[in-house]
């Protein structure tokens, strides 16, 4: 069965540094997304992606965050210069035209 | 925004009985109900979902409510097994805006099944 994947499984950064979190979505779907997850809060959406641009992107996606699909296979999330409150579970998901979402298995980006 | 609210946060259970989670949502505009299921480190999956054109949907052991009118939507578990243990996430989604059908996610609820 298809699934999305991530990489890597666990990012340690220092504060201040960029980081990339990969995601391979599955092949077929159109409609790409980040959520994150801090810990013992909520999932809370971040951003959606569709036909090669931003469709929507909450409060939380800053300037200091931006997505790229660079390849038609892979989509990341980039953090330009992490702050300690963004260490989280990062999640990626994808979908194709219905709306069941499918989540890669996330990545726990840590802060230092 | 679309706001969610799940209730219990935990629920302990023994082997056999029923679980019901009970979510509630804010955007009467939302008309998608999915249901997380995530077992420790791993992925969030899809075990049942809800449109807003039907009341209840059951799929074997688990079977989801909704109420539009009321803007509340169940999970119930019957029979429960130690294999539910779980977080489960409730979710809804508001269709067709700008193309981004983003999830906003209930608080979940952790499910313990005592043998």
């Amino acid at each position: 069965e298809p699934e999305v994947t991530q990489t890597p499984s666990h990012q340690v950064t220092q504060m201040g540094q960029e980081v990339i979190l990969r995601c391979v979505p599955i092949s077929n779907h159109l409609y790409f997304y980040w959520y994150r997850q801090i810990l013992g809060q909520k999932v809370e959406f971040l951003v959606s992606f569709y036909n090669n641009e931003i469709s929507e992107k909450s409060e939380i996606f800053d300037d200091q965050f931006s997505v790229e699909r660079p390849d038609g296979s892979n989509f990341t999330l980039k953090i330009r210069s992490t702050k300690l409150e963004d260490s989280a579970m990062y999640f990626c998901a994808s979908r194709a035209g219905s709306p069941e979402a499918f989540f890669g298995q996330g990545t726990r980006l840590t802060v230092v | 925004g679309e706001n969610v609210e799940q209730h219990p946060s935990t629920l302990s259970v023994q082997e056999g009985d029923s679980a019901v989670i009970k979510c509630t949502y804010s955007d009467s505009a939302s008309n998608y109900f999915p249901w997380y299921k995530q077992e420790l480190g791993k992925r969030p999956q899809l075990i049942i979902d809800i449109r807003s054109n039907v009341g209840e949907k059951k799929d074997q052991r688990i079977a989801v409510t909704l109420n539009k009118t009321a803007k509340h939507f169940s999970l119930h578990i019957t029979e429960t097994q130690p294999e539910d243990s779980a977080v489960y996430f409730c979710a809804a989604s508001i269709p067709h805006k700008a193309a981004g059908n983003k999830l906003t996610f209930g608080g979940g609820t952790r499910v313990l099944v005592k043998p």
